[in-house]
């Protein structure tokens, strides 16, 4: 299996642009989480789906956040607009419901100027 | 509040040592409590511990956890400097969504 798949690996962006980070989970999983990190506030947990429909987006910072989840081999986290602070390190992860172990995507590293 | 606390935030050893992590937690529906590592790249799985007193053991990695006192430790004996990574420590916070500690930073030196 491929593992978690997510483009762009790296995305530098000036501010107010709009941001769309892929994420292609593992075939056969059914939960899928997205995951922000940065030095300052660590790993934080934005939103996950379960068989592609948002249970929980308690942790999406703001309105300019937005995620989709259309079928069950794709998922979207999109930034509009982008502010420098947006700046992180997005992953993605999935996991099969009753196996907690959350697998990682390799990240995508965002630069928002 | 859910909360997951780690300690040290950061410790440098020389290869050969053992070290000890800590990681305490508060959270209010318990399932298990998840152990990764993380050196430049994604956090990749070490641990799921469910049970108390129970030590799961990888390599010279190993883990505990005690449910009464609500901590686990992760000890690396042998350390080497391929060990050199951010360990991270993940609790439940309501259903199938976990949050993370700040992480320890472990560097060992040649």
């Amino acid at each position: 299996d491929a593992g978690v798949i997510q483009s762009p690996r790296h995305e530098v962006t000036e501010m107010g642009q709009e941001v769309t980070l892929r994420c292609k989970p593992i075939s056969g999983h059914d939960y899928l989480f997205w995951y922000r990190q940065t030095m300052m506030r660590g790993l934080e947990l934005l939103i996950y789906f379960n068989n592609n429909v948002p249970i929980d987006d308690s942790g999406m910072p703001e309105d300019r956040f937005s995620a989709k989840m259309p079928n069950a081999s794709f998922s979207t986290l999109k930034i509009q607009p982008s502010e420098p602070r947006d700046s992180a390190v997005y992953f993605c992860a999935s996991s099969f419901a009753g196996r907690e172990t959350q697998y990682f995507g390799p990240g995508t590293r965002l630069l928002v100027l | 509040e859910d909360k997951v606390v780690q300690s040290p935030l950061s410790l440098v050893v020389h290869e050969g040592d053992t070290v000890t992590l800590n990681c305490s937690y508060e959270v209010t529906n318990f399932r298990s409590l998840l152990w990764y590592k993380q050196e430049k790249k994604a956090p990749t799985f070490l641990f799921m511990l469910t049970s108390s007193g129970i030590e799961k053991k990888s390599g010279r990695l190993s883990s505990i956890l005690d449910k009464k006192e609500l901590f686990s430790i992760l000890n690396i004996t042998a350390t080497q400097t391929g060990d050199s990574a951010v360990y991270l420590c993940a609790g439940p916070s309501g259903t199938y969504k976990y949050i993370f500690g700040t992480g320890t930073r472990l560097k060992v030196l040649a």
